[in-house]
């Protein structure tokens, strides 16, 4: 089962345009993570964000976290062709049954035109 | 540094047969996670391995079970083959079992 929702669930932007990702999940999370996909391979990790942090940056990304809300943002600034992929959520529970498990969200797919 | 290694890359069994998919990790990582992708159902954990130990298990029938060897590489067989097992298989390696995981490329299973 699916921790919890992304949105949109798919989005088409224009190189150089920002892309954001939103991502709500259900219960407490020691960290939340996002991950990329291109066409159906193996993911690739972003970014963490442990559940005391609020904000974090890498590069073009930055995640924000809302623990009251349960929700977390991904923002891909100036946006490249290939950036075009899959994003998905994922959460670590907290907990020693956590161990080895991400609980992922459906994905957004991310279409940026050159 | 080696990548996270899954073999075979596609494999396509008949229904009622049964399949070993392996999955090498980083040098070093100790925990390996397997998680199954379908269209319909999204990613799935199916189980953990640490150590050789089984740590924590997904809602999946027994017919998908594991092991992992003490250099730290891992199977994963499932029995008794239905159409609905086909699916892209990831495995994913970290040091620990927390934070951060490196992903396979993934075997992708048909079921005939």
């Amino acid at each position: 089962s699916q921790q919890g929702e992304e949105d949109p669930q798919a989005l088409s932007i224009q190189e150089g345009e920002n892309a954001t990702m939103n991502c709500s999940y259900k219960t407490s999370i020691n960290n939340l993570q996002w991950y990329r996909q291109n066409s159906g391979r193996g993911l690739v990790h972003l970014i963490l964000i442990r559940s005391n942090e609020r904000e974090k940056h890498s590069g073009r990304l930055r995640v924000t976290l809302d623990t009251s809300k349960k929700s977390s943002s991904l923002l891909i600034t100036a946006s490249r062709a290939a950036d075009t992929a899959s994003y998905f959520c994922a959460t670590a529970a907290r907990g020693g049954t956590s161990y080895g498990k991400l609980t992922f969200g459906q994905g957004t797919i991310l279409t940026v035109h050159p | 540094k080696a990548g996270v290694t899954q073999t075979p890359r596609y494999l396509i069994k008949t229904r009622g047969q049964q399949v070993t998919l392996s999955c090498s990790p980083i040098s070093g990582h100790r925990s390996v996670s397997w998680y199954q992708q379908t269209p319909g159902q999204g990613l799935q954990f199916l189980f953990e391995y640490f150590s050789e130990t089984q740590r924590n298990k997904g809602n999946f029938p027994g017919r998908f079970s594991g092991r992992q060897f003490s250099n730290s590489r891992s199977e994963m067989n499932v029995s008794t083959l239905e159409l609905g097992d086909s699916a892209l298989y990831l495995c994913a390696s970290s040091p620990e079992g927390q934070d951060g995981y490196t992903f396979g490329s993934g075997t992708r299973l048909t079921v005939v």
